[in-house]
């Protein structure tokens, strides 16, 4: 089974905080993604990458930034977070073949 | 007009009836399509997933895909209480980029 892990499942954080997400698959899936859910806006993408150190913008990477220094593991960064930055954060993979996409259970970040 | 449209419903259903939830894209190019179940503070995970016209199946549920009406859906046979969660529906818009598109998702309630 494909495994996707994230390292929090909840997060407090204050405003102004760099905050880190990490998320690890040990499936060898050459691309990665960050999203962020919110009620009436679904799923966002913010940010993936297909590489090792390679990474593309989503439809919102504002305020957030990435890293990929190894293939099975894709960071999500919050440089000064921010309380509009309250969120699920969901990190997925997938092998590219299918496109079919594998997620972490989520991490729920609130920035105080 | 969004990408990929969804009713939010709720849409309750009697247990043991059929659902039916809908989906359409905007991109007619799209190639692969997605349904994915999140139950309440649950990350997603797959139910199906189709990439020809037509229906496919897998237990209770059915996905139908019509590509010229550029609309794509989900029946669930013999619904179960535990059906109840939010269904997704996600969209790859060409053969090579990994990116879902992904609608607000239907909210489905199964009445006991």
């Amino acid at each position: 089974d494909v495994k996707v892990t994230q390292s929090s499942r909840y997060l407090v954080k204050r405003t102004g905080e760099k905050v880190f997400l990490e998320c690890v698959q040990d499936m060898d899936h050459e691309n990665m993604f960050w999203y962020r859910q919110d009620p009436g806006l679904g799923l966002r993408l913010i940010y993936f990458s297909y590489d090792v150190k390679m990474k593309e913008k989503g439809d919102i990477p504002e305020g957030y930034s990435v890293s990929r220094e190894k293939k099975e593991r894709f960071s999500l960064i919050l440089e000064s977070a921010s309380t509009n930055q309250t969120s699920m954060y969901l990190c997925a993979s997938n092998s590219g073949s299918k496109n079919i996409q594998y997620f972490g259970a989520g991490t729920r970040l609130s920035v105080l | 007009q969004k990408e990929v449209e969804q009713n939010s419903g709720p849409l309750s259903v009697p247990e043991g009836a059929i659902a039916s939830l809908n989906c359409t894209y905007s991109d007619r190019g799209s190639q692969s399509f997605f349904w994915y179940r999140q139950y309440s503070g649950k990350s997603p995970e797959l139910i199906m997933f189709i990439y020809s016209n037509g229906d496919k199946e897998d237990g209770r549920f059915t996905a139908q895909l019509n590509k010229a009406s550029q609309y794509v859906s989900l029946l669930i046979r013999d619904s179960q209480p535990s059906d109840s969660a939010t269904y997704l529906c996600a969209v790859v818009s060409n053969f090579g980029n990994e990116k879902l598109t992904f609608g607000t998702g239907t909210r489905l309630t199964i009445i006991p």
